[in-house]
């Protein structure tokens, strides 16, 4: 059974890093891109990266100069980490799987809801 | 980037009704369009695939056409558990998201 988990701090002062982990089960992170979404208020639905299933990354440009995306296979842990953080980024931040390499989501967690705010 | 419009933003129809949902890319995305049901407080859920590609388990009242800029999604007969907020996503360069349609019952 496919499974994704993200986990976040919920709280984040302004200026500061965001770090959120997905965590998946019934798959395997080496076979599929892994896409990162976040739902705000003021922008909907937007996507900001993914890494694919060999490693490598690629980000939205309005993300670019701070974010990061990175994995542990042995963990089965897909990790986002976006630095500068301001009131804006407040939203839900979405882990998926894409399961065709190329943009269409299959599979999502279930979402963690980050507030920015001091 | 291209941008993706939905229309329109809010719509009312009956158990049983046939509803047909819009999107328009702002430049052609080669059939290359997902369709996406979320419902209050879950995360989104892939109806469709490159325009009219059924995701496995999704019910047969669901299908998706269109080419070029303009996309439909259809639902032939609105159950009462369809009432949420419908996303189109281009994926033909990088990603973007509609704003959405909700759907309510009348």
């Amino acid at each position: 059974q496919v499974q994704l988990k993200e986990t976040g701090p919920g709280l984040v002062q302004p200026t500061q890093t965001l770090s959120i982990t997905c965590t998946v089960s019934g798959f395997s992170l080496t076979s599929y891109y892994m896409q990162w979404v976040r739902q705000t208020p003021g922008k909907g639905l937007e996507w900001m990266g993914f890494i694919r299933s060999g490693g490598s990354t690629e980000y939205n440009s309005e993300f670019k100069s701070r974010l990061s995306i990175s994995r542990d296979t042995s963990k089965n842990q897909v990790f986002l980490k976006m630095n500068s953080l301001k009131t804006e980024d407040t939203g839900v931040y979405y882990c998926a799987r894409d399961f065709r390499g190329g943009g269409v989501m299959d599979a999502w967690g279930q979402g963690a809801s980050v507030t920015v705010s001091s | 980037d291209i941008q993706m419009t939905q229309s329109p933003s809010l719509l009312s129809a009956s158990v049983g009704d046939r509803v047909t949902l819009s999107c328009k890319a702002s430049q052609n995305i080669y059939k290359y369009l997902n369709w996406y049901q979320q419902k209050l407080g879950e995360a989104p859920k892939l109806l469709i695939y490159y325009t009219n590609s059924l995701q496995t388990g999704i019910p047969s009242r669901f299908s998706g056409s269109g080419s070029g800029t303009d996309y439909t999604l259809t639902i032939s007969s609105l159950q009462p558990e369809d009432v949420a907020t419908y996303f189109c996503q281009q994926y033909n360069s990088w990603y973007t998201f509609g704003a959405g349609t909700k759907l309510e019952l009348k």
